[in-house]
């Protein structure tokens, strides 16, 4: 079974420091790998992916994540944050074998990411 | 751009009722989903919806759980009588195909007291 843990609970920065929230995985598969963000009162929103290929993805709003196999960790990165990414960020997982009818998603607790002026 | 739409956005219900939760999926899409999320846990998968028959469900969706597409734009979850461990955001989610993204609504956020 698939497992993933995002180790910060909640993470306070300042204005345009860089970010790093924390995703690691557990499966014995190759796995998709996924950042979702919610804004307050939102829904979930896809930020970037990892398929196949580049480990290094990129995805909207100028955030990132790179698929570290070895450490089977999908961490998500941004170099310089603004007030507007204050949200819950979730990193999640799905098991291609799974199929193509169903590639359920496994969640971890999420990271809320604020930022402060 | 296209979204997912659930109502309501917040519902109180009584131990022991009927609660529908309702989502309209983006039109064109073949894929249907709820995942719940308990206040401080991880959001879960409960089932999957694909040409008009259930094609996964979590063991969290036991027979007090239903989900229906009764008119080809709604989909519903059905809880038949709540518990109060029933309280957490319902996310719905739908996909065009089977290498496409998911969509998620806003959530129903439900209250059993």
């Amino acid at each position: 079974a698939q497992s993933v843990t995002q180790l910060d609970s909640q993470v306070p920065v300042f204005e345009e420091a860089p970010v790093e929230l924390r995703c690691n995985y557990s499966s014995s598969v190759s796995v998709y790998l996924f950042w979702y963000v919610q804004y307050p009162n939102q829904g979930l929103q896809l930020l970037l992916k990892y398929l196949s290929g580049s480990t290094l993805v990129k995805g909207i709003n100028g955030f990132e994540a790179e698929f570290n196999k070895s450490q089977t960790s999908f961490h998500l990165r941004k170099p310089s944050v603004h007030i507007s990414d204050t949200a819950e960020y979730f990193c999640a997982v799905s098991d291609p074998r799974s199929g193509g009818i169903n590639y359920k998603l496994t969640f971890g607790k999420g990271t809320l990411l604020t930022v402060n002026p | 751009e296209p979204e997912v739409t659930q109502t309501p956005s917040h519902q109180v219900t009584q131990m022991g009722q009927e609660v529908i939760l309702r989502c309209v999926p983006i039109s064109n899409h073949l894929y249907f989903y709820w995942y719940r999320q308990i206040l401080g846990q991880k959001v879960e998968f409960l089932v999957s919806f694909y040409n008009n028959e259930i094609s996964e469900k979590s063991e969290i969706f036991d027979d007090q759980f239903s989900v229906e597409r009764p008119d080809g734009s709604n989909f519903t979850l059905k809880i038949r009588s709540t518990k109060l461990e029933d309280s957490a955001m319902y996310f719905c989610a739908s996909r065009w195909s089977a290498n496409y993204g998911y969509t998620f609504g806003s959530g129903t956020r439900l209250t059993v007291v």
